[in-house]
């Protein structure tokens, strides 16, 4: 089946630095990936949606220039948390879709960035 | 705006138990469910979908049935296993049959004892 890695599965970094989460279709060609944030006991909300050699589509209150995305190519994207601070703290999760309409999202593993 | 409520848990189970997971959605449209698991230390997988009412999913032993009428998708297994120990999430699509914009619930973990 179709696989998504993210990298790193963990990280802690101190605030005020910026951290890179990259995110792998490994099996196929993602023309469209999307970034979810997940807090404790709740549930995944969909951060931003990112459609290769374009600028990502923000949901609504997610600072794009806190949370830079991009994917520039079929197979990886990053997302990039710049100037951390300790509220930003959270599991990423990343997703990526074969085509567009009725396609699938198959999901990566998650990275737990811990900011001190 | 779209809305998913499920059972918080954590649920345990001994193994061959009925289980049981509640999910009811709020939706403006006509929205596809979703049922994904995630197992320890892996990414969510799709564990089965009902893309209109009255449609049945099914995958592994669970079923769901998309309940127009009561706003639901119940999980159910008959006989768990220890190796359905995961947490498993309930899901809707805004766009019609696409998993375009899921929205999800907060997730309920199951843990099978044997």
């Amino acid at each position: 089946g179709a696989v998504v890695s993210q990298h790193p599965s963990r990280v802690i970094c101190k605030s005020g630095t910026s951290v890179k989460i990259e995110c792998r279709s490994l099996d196929f060609q993602a023309t469209t990936m999307f970034w979810y944030r997940q807090f404790p006991k709740k549930s995944l909300m969909l951060m931003a949606t990112s459609n290769e050699g374009s600028k990502a589509t923000y949901e609504q209150g997610v600072e794009k220039d806190k949370f830079l995305i991009n994917h520039a190519s079929l197979t990886l994207s990053t997302l990039t948390v710049t100037s951390a601070h300790p509220e930003d703290s959270s599991f990423y999760i990343c997703s990526a879709r074969e085509g567009t309409g009725t396609y699938e999202q198959y999901f990566g593993p998650g990275t737990r960035l811990t900011v001190t | 705006g779209d809305s998913v409520t499920q059972m918080e848990g954590p649920v345990t189970l001994s193994e061959e138990a009925f289980l049981t997971i509640n999910c009811t959605y709020t939706a403006t449209g006509y929205p596809s469910l979703f049922w994904y698991v995630q197992y320890p230390g892996e990414g969510l997988q799709l564990l089965l979908k009902a893309t209109k009412a009255d449609d049945k999913g099914s995958n592994k032993g669970f079923e769901a049935t998309y309940r127009k009428e009561t706003t639901s998708f119940h999980l159910e297994k008959g006989s768990v296993q220890v190796s359905d120990s995961a947490v498993y999430f309930c899901a809707l699509s805004d766009a019609g049959t696409g998993a375009n914009n899921l929205f999800f619930g907060t997730g309920t973990r199951l843990t099978v004892i044997p």
